[in-house]
């Protein structure tokens, strides 16, 4: 099965510096890798999204690449703010018709933007 | 858009009980809902994949007979959790994605606590 793993687990940046977060997948039927932000208590987010046939994707602050050879992706998020603070997973995901579609997610990161 | 709700937020029980967690698309037919356990500070551990009309698929390790999944119309499904004990107090979280779209909308999560 599909195995995700990302770094680092934990992520302390000075508001307005960039933050990176990386994930690794071993299953190259994956084809679809979204990122979520959790808050404390709180439902995870759909942030940003890359399907296997894009290289880059951004989104304001927030950027995703995709190396599909080297079965990595990273989400880059620059100028930090406090409110960026949370957890954030990444996920490897199957085609929908495969494998039900479901999704492999990262251990997650936890992200602190200090004032 | 894709708004998922979870009911009840959060339920106190007595060890032996069985309770019942629903999880609706509220605006958007869920042809495959996913049940997930979250304890704290760790990432989404998926039970299983639930798909309308269909028996859910389980992941290895987790109970089906202790964990039932009823996925009865495309915009409900329920997690009983029988005869419940102190182990398996969590936070369980389900999410749901239409027919042919990768990305997963998560409910905000029913926290569990068995006595």
């Amino acid at each position: 099965g599909e195995n995700v793993e990302q770094h680092p687990s934990t992520l302390s940046v000075q508001e307005g510096d960039s933050a990176v977060i990386k994930c690794t997948y071993s299953d190259s039927a994956s084809n679809y890798f979204p990122w979520y932000k959790q808050e404390l208590g709180k439902r995870p987010q759909l942030i940003i999204d890359i399907r296997s046939n894009v290289g880059e994707k951004k989104d304001q602050r927030i950027a995703v690449t995709l190396n599909k050879t080297a079965k990595h992706f990273s989400l880059h998020i620059t100028e930090t703010q406090p409110e960026d603070s949370a957890v954030y997973f990444c996920a490897a995901s199957s085609p929908p018709d495969t494998n039900a579609g479901k999704s492999t997610f990262g251990d997650g990161t936890t992200l602190t933007v200090k004032p | 858009g894709a708004v998922v709700s979870q009911h009840p937020s959060w339920v106190i029980c007595k060890s032996g009980t069985s309770v019942k967690i629903e999880c609706r698309s509220l605006d958007f037919q869920a042809t495959t809902m996913f049940w997930y356990r979250q304890f704290p500070k760790q990432s989404l551990m998926l039970m299983a994949t639930s798909n309308e009309g269909s028996k859910a698929t389980y992941e290895q390790g987790v109970e089906k007979d202790k964990f039932l999944i009823n996925h009865a119309s495309l915009t409900l499904s329920t997690l009983t959790v029988t005869s419940a004990h102190p182990e398996d107090s969590s936070f369980y979280i389900c999410s749901a994605e239409s027919l042919g779209k990768e990305t997963q909308y998560f409910g905000p999560g029913t926290r569990l606590l068995v006595l």
